[in-house]
This record gives C-alpha cells, sequence and structure tokens, in this order.
C-alpha cells in the first residue's frame, strides 16, 4: 500500500538554525498538509498546499515558516530561525481530495531544539 | 468554532474486554468524522471514518457511529487483543472550512493479556 515517506525521522538543531523537514506524499495525491504536535498535546494542523500554493494556514504558521515542493515528489516545511518552543512531532500527511476526504500520514519527524 | 473533546487516558483493559473511548465535537456545518490511530513509533493510520450524521464507520472490530443529536462518535471494540496497544485519535473536517483536521488529544489505550 502506497504510504507517506518522511526524513529524517529525528533532527536535533541548535536553536536559531534553520532546519528543513522533507516529506515524500503518495505520488496521485494532490493535497499535502503539515501538522504539529507538541509532546502531550494535540495534533495541530500547520499548512496545507495544493495545485502549488498554500490553500490555508493556520496562526502558528508564521514567518519563520515555509513550504515549497521543489520537484514532483517532494514536500518540504522549513523553519527559518528556530526556537526552543519549535520542539515536536512534526507529521505531513496527504489526501487525494480536500475537505472530507481522508488523510494520509508520514511516521512523522522528531524535531529537537537545543 | 471547531474542535473535538476526547475521553482522557491512560485506559488499560484486559484482553477480550469491551473498549469505549468517547469522543464529542463542535462544528459549524456538517463535519466528517474520523478516527486515527497510531502504534508505538509509527504515523497516523485512518481507523475509520463516517461522514454524515447516522453513518457508521467500522474497520479491524472497531465501530463508531456519527451521532448528530449528541454530537459524538465514540469509538467501540468488543473484544479488544494485545494488538490494539495504541493511541487513538478523534478528529473532525469541518465541510465549509477547508481542509484542516481538528484532532482531539488522543486516548492511550493499554491491553494487557
Amino acid at each position: 500500500e502506497p504510504e507517506v515517506t518522511q526524513t529524517p525521522s529525528h533532527q536535533v538543531t541548535q536553536m536559531g538554525q534553520e532546519v528543513i523537514l522533507r516529506c515524500v506524499p503518495i505520488s496521485n495525491h494532490l493535497y499535502f498538509y503539515w501538522y504539529r504536535q507538541i509532546l502531550g498535546q494535540k495534533v495541530e494542523f500547520l499548512v496545507s498546499f495544493y495545485n502549488n500554493e498554500i490553500s490555508e494556514k493556520s496562526e502558528i504558521f508564521d514567518d519563520q515558516f515555509s513550504v515549497e515542493r521543489p520537484d514532483g515528489s517532494n514536500f518540504t516545511l522549513k523553519i527559518r530561525s528556530t526556537k526552543l518552543e519549535d520542539s515536536a512531532m512534526y507529521f505531513c500527511a496527504s489526501s487525494f481530495g480536500g475537505g472530507n476526504q481522508p488523510q494520509h500520514f508520514g511516521d512523522g519527524t522528531r524535531l529537537s531544539i537545543l | 468554532g471547531n474542535s473535538v473533546t476526547q475521553m482522557e487516558g491512560p485506559v488499560t483493559l484486559s484482553e477480550e474486554a469491551f473498549l469505549t473511548i468517547n469522543c464529542t465535537y463542535t462544528a459549524t456545518g456538517y463535519p466528517s468524522l474520523f478516527w486515527y490511530v497510531q502504534y508505538p513509533g509509527e504515523g497516523l493510520q485512518l481507523l475509520l471514518k463516517a461522514t454524515k450524521a447516522d453513518d457508521k464507520g467500522s474497520n479491524k472490530g472497531f465501530e463508531a457511529t456519527y451521532r448528530k443529536e449528541t454530537t459524538s462518535f465514540h469509538l467501540e471494540k468488543g473484544s479488544v487483543q494485545v494488538s490494539d496497544s495504541a493511541v487513538y485519535f478523534c478528529a473532525l473536517s469541518p465541510q465549509l472550512a477547508g481542509n484542516q483536521f481538528y484532532f482531539g488529544t488522543g486516548t492511550s489505550l493499554t491491553v494487557i493479556p
């Protein structure tokens, strides 16, 4: 069964450094998402992406964050200048349609900011 | 606004016990409802879904019924197994508000032999 893959599984970065989290969505999917889960808290929506542009973003997704689909397969999340509070598990997801289509999630990248 | 409230965990059950994990929601419009499961070290996997009132989603012995009158989507299984040990997330997709899912806090289930 096709799956969403994320790399790396664990990223440790110094505060203030830039970090790029990578995702390969399911190949025929059209909608792509990033979520995060701070330890012990809810899974929170960050951003959705469709047709090479952001379709929706949350308040969390400020100017420090950006997303890109640099080629036909990868979908990346960049955090420009990391803060301690960015430490979380980041999940990539994709879906064939928007709205109420199920979203398929990767295994996540655990980001630790020191 | 849109939100999901899930039963607090952790939940510990003996094998073959009956499972209920409560989920209630607040939403505008007519949302779709989902249950996801996260096994240790893995991502969120879709367990079941229901897209309209009175729909029942089912998969792997788990069931949940979309109850509009009580704004609930409780997860049930008649006889749990050790392999069901995982974290379960209730999620809502608001039909009118775009693509994002709203998740509950997750309920950790441990099944002991």
